[in-house]
C-alpha cells in the first residue's frame, strides 16, 4: 500500500521562485490536510479538503494556494517564496468513517534562501 | 474551536522507568483525541485514539492514554521506557465525528538514557 504519497522530499528555492508540492493518496479518502512543521511549534495547519472542488483556510494559509480537482491529489502552491516558508511539509489524509485516523506522508524539507 | 497544550517540549527518562507525557485539550464539543509519535525523518504514525467508550485507551508499543474530561487532559503513558521509545509525540484534538479540523499540539520530544 503506497498510503500518502509526497514529492519532492527535499528543495532549496530562492526567495521569490515559486514551486508545487505534490500529495497523492490511493485510500480513496475524503479528508485532506497540508501542515508546516516547524521547531518547537508543532503542526500547524494551512490548507484543508473535505473532498473534490472544496478547500478551506487552515491557521497559517498566507503565502500558500490549493486545488483539490480529484480525490486523490491535494497540490501546495507556493509562491513567491520566503525565508518564512522554510520548514517541513506534511501532507495527511483521513476517512470520514469511524476509524478517524489520519494518514500522512512522509514530508518534504523546504529551504527558502 | 479547539486546542491542544503539550506540557513540557522535552522530557528525558531512563531506560526502564515511567513514561509520562501530559496533553491538555480545549473543546467546545465533544472531543476525539489522538496520540502520534514522529521518528526523525519521517512522517507521523498514530499511537492510539479516543473516541467514545472506554476511556482509558491502549495503544501500540505498550503506550496507553487516560481521557479525563473533568480533567481535559489525554495524557500518554508507558510504564518502562525503552530505548526505541527515544522520538516526538504529538497529541492532537478533533472535534467529534463531524469535526473537519484535526489540531494538534507542539509536540514533545521524549530522550531515553541508558
Amino acid at each position: 500500500n503506497a498510503g500518502v504519497t509526497q514529492t519532492p522530499k527535499f528543495r532549496i528555492l530562492k526567495i521569490g521562485q515559486s514551486m508545487t508540492l505534490q500529495c497523492t493518496q490511493d485510500m480513496n479518502h475524503n479528508y485532506m490536510y497540508w501542515y508546516r512543521q516547524d521547531p518547537g511549534m508543532g503542526l500547524k495547519l494551512i490548507y484543508y479538503s473535505v473532498g473534490a472542488g472544496i478547500t478551506d483556510k487552515g491557521e497559517v494559509p498566507n503565502g500558500y494556494n490549493v486545488s483539490r480537482s480529484t480525490t486523490e491529489d491535494f497540490p501546495l502552491r507556493l509562491e513567491l517564496a520566503a525565508p518564512s516558508q522554510t520548514s517541513v511539509y506534511f501532507c495527511a489524509s483521513r476517512t470520514t468513517g469511524v476509524s478517524l485516523e489520519a494518514f500522512f506522508g512522509q514530508g518534504t524539507r523546504l529551504t527558502v534562501v | 474551536a479547539q486546542s491542544v497544550t503539550q506540557l513540557g517540549s522535552h522530557v528525558s527518562v531512563s531506560e526502564g522507568a515511567l513514561v509520562l507525557l501530559r496533553c491538555n485539550y480545549s473543546s467546545s464539543v465533544p472531543p476525539y483525541l489522538f496520540w502520534y509519535v514522529q521518528y526523525p525523518n519521517q512522517g507521523l504514525q498514530l499511537l492510539l485514539k479516543y473516541t467514545t467508550g472506554a476511556t482509558l485507551v491502549k495503544g501500540i508499543n505498550g503506550f496507553e492514554a487516560e481521557f479525563k474530561k473533568s480533567e481535559t487532559s489525554f495524557h500518554l503513558t508507558k510504564p518502562s521506557a525503552h530505548m526505541s521509545d527515544a522520538a516526538e509525540y504529538f497529541c492532537a484534538v478533533s472535534a467529534n465525528n463531524a469535526g473537519k479540523m484535526l489540531t494538534f499540539g507542539g509536540g514533545t520530544r521524549l530522550m531515553v538514557k541508558p
